[in-house]
Order: structure tokens, then sequence, then C-alpha cells
């Protein structure tokens, strides 16, 4: 089992409408959860940082946390064709040194 | 936000060269940084952990005489990659935090993509 899962897409999402994202993950002591945004060629960019469980709201984005189910989603809404890239789901592993284990990522297609 | 500068953004060397890739953290220091490598159209990969003042810690699999690490000071990393091969052939990103807790987001380098002919 993968240490951290996504669904690898592509996920084709109308322009104006909500693209949901999935990831779950193994390590059930992890506490620091990100989405990362990852345009083609590019290094990841910080879109979401989560830390307890419930949504986290910003701008478009909401991150939603359940430990319990060791599950964390990320949803954008009025999605954009600039929203069109790879998202990446990032978890802290539990050590001193803060490693984060990313998922495979997830390819969105926003289509006009 | 913080800032981290990767050097240079896209090589191509022969095969049997070296090549040596900057990571700097422009605005903060950074005691700990982190070098993955991401091969086309699959996740990021955690190479190593670079800790300044003290040896690089490798992940299983990545060979620590291969891809040679430094962190001499609290802004600058380098990752060398000795004898490289085609198989090296990947996007190479650096990555550092800006507080010290290892909770807060790591923030990435813009990436070197090194191809080996």
């Amino acid at each position: 089992q993968k240490e951290v899962e996504q669904n690898s897409g592509p996920l084709s999402v109308p322009e104006g409408a909500i693209a949901s994202l999935n990831c779950t993950y193994s390590d059930r002591g992890s506490q620091s959860f990100f989405w990362y945004r990852q345009y083609s060629g590019k290094s990841p960019e910080l879109i979401m940082s989560i830390y307890s469980n419930g949504d986290k709201e910003d701008g478009r984005f909401t991150a939603q946390l359940n430990k319990a189910s060791q599950y964390v989603s990320l949803l954008i809404r009025d999605s954009q064709p600039s929203d069109s890239a790879t998202y990446l789901c990032a978890v802290n592993r539990i050590d001193s040194w803060g490693k984060l284990q990313f998922g495979a990522g997830t390819q969105v297609v926003v289509t006009p | 936000g913080a800032v981290v500068s990767q050097h240079p953004s896209r090589v191509i060397c022969k095969s049997g060269t070296s090549v040596k890739i900057e990571c700097r953290s422009l605005d903060f220091q950074a005691t700990t940084m982190f070098w993955y490598r991401q091969f086309p159209k699959q996740s990021l990969m955690l190479m190593a952990t670079s800790n300044e003042g003290s040896k690089a810690t490798y992940e299983q699999g990545v060979e620590k005489d291969k891809f040679l690490i430094n962190h001499a000071s609290l802004t600058l990393s380098t990752l060398t990659v000795t004898s490289a091969h085609p198989e090296d052939s990947s996007f190479y990103i650096c990555s550092a935090r800006d507080q010290g807790g290892g909770s807060s987001p790591l923030h990435f380098g813009n990436g070197t993509r090194l191809t080996v002919t």
C-alpha cells in the first residue's frame, strides 16, 4: 500500500464547475497535510495547508481533513482553464526532520 | 513568502561527467533542505535530506556516492550528480522550510532539468 494515494486522473471539469480531488494516507500519526499545484515542467507551488479536522477555505479552494478516515480532499470552485495542472497531496511524516511524502498527483483538465 | 532559488534550471551533459546543482534560500536560513527527483509523469521522490554542517541522510535506494550533497551554510545546499548516465536524466527539485517547525509547508526551487546524453 502506498503511503499517500490519489487518483491519477485525468479529471475533466467544465469551466465554472467544482473540481473535487481526494487523497488517502496510511500513517495514522500524520499531522500536517498540504496540497500543491504543479504545472507541466514546473516545480510544485503550495496551495493549501491543513492541520486539524474540518474544512479550511482560501479563495476558490477548500481543503477538508478527516483524520479518523485518513482522508484529505481539495475542492476547487468556479474552475478556470488556468487551474489545469497536476495536484499533489503531501503528508508530513512523523520524524524530527518533517519530510513530506507525496502522492502521485491528480491531473485536472478544465475545459472551456 | 519564502524564496528558494535553484540553479541551473536546465543542463545537458555527456555521460560520465558530473553536474552540480545549487539550492539557495534567499530570505531565510534553512538548516534542513530536501532534494527530490521527478521522472516524467511520476510524483516527487525524496532523495535525501540535507543538514547544515553534517552529512546528508539518503533515502533507501539512493546512492550516496553518486549523489553528493553538501550543505556548507544556512543558505546553500548543493547536489552533485557524479558520473552521470542517461538514466539519471530527470527533474531535480530542492526544497526548504522558512520556519524551524517540521509541520510547516515546504517551499520549492524552480527545479533543474538534467539531460544526460
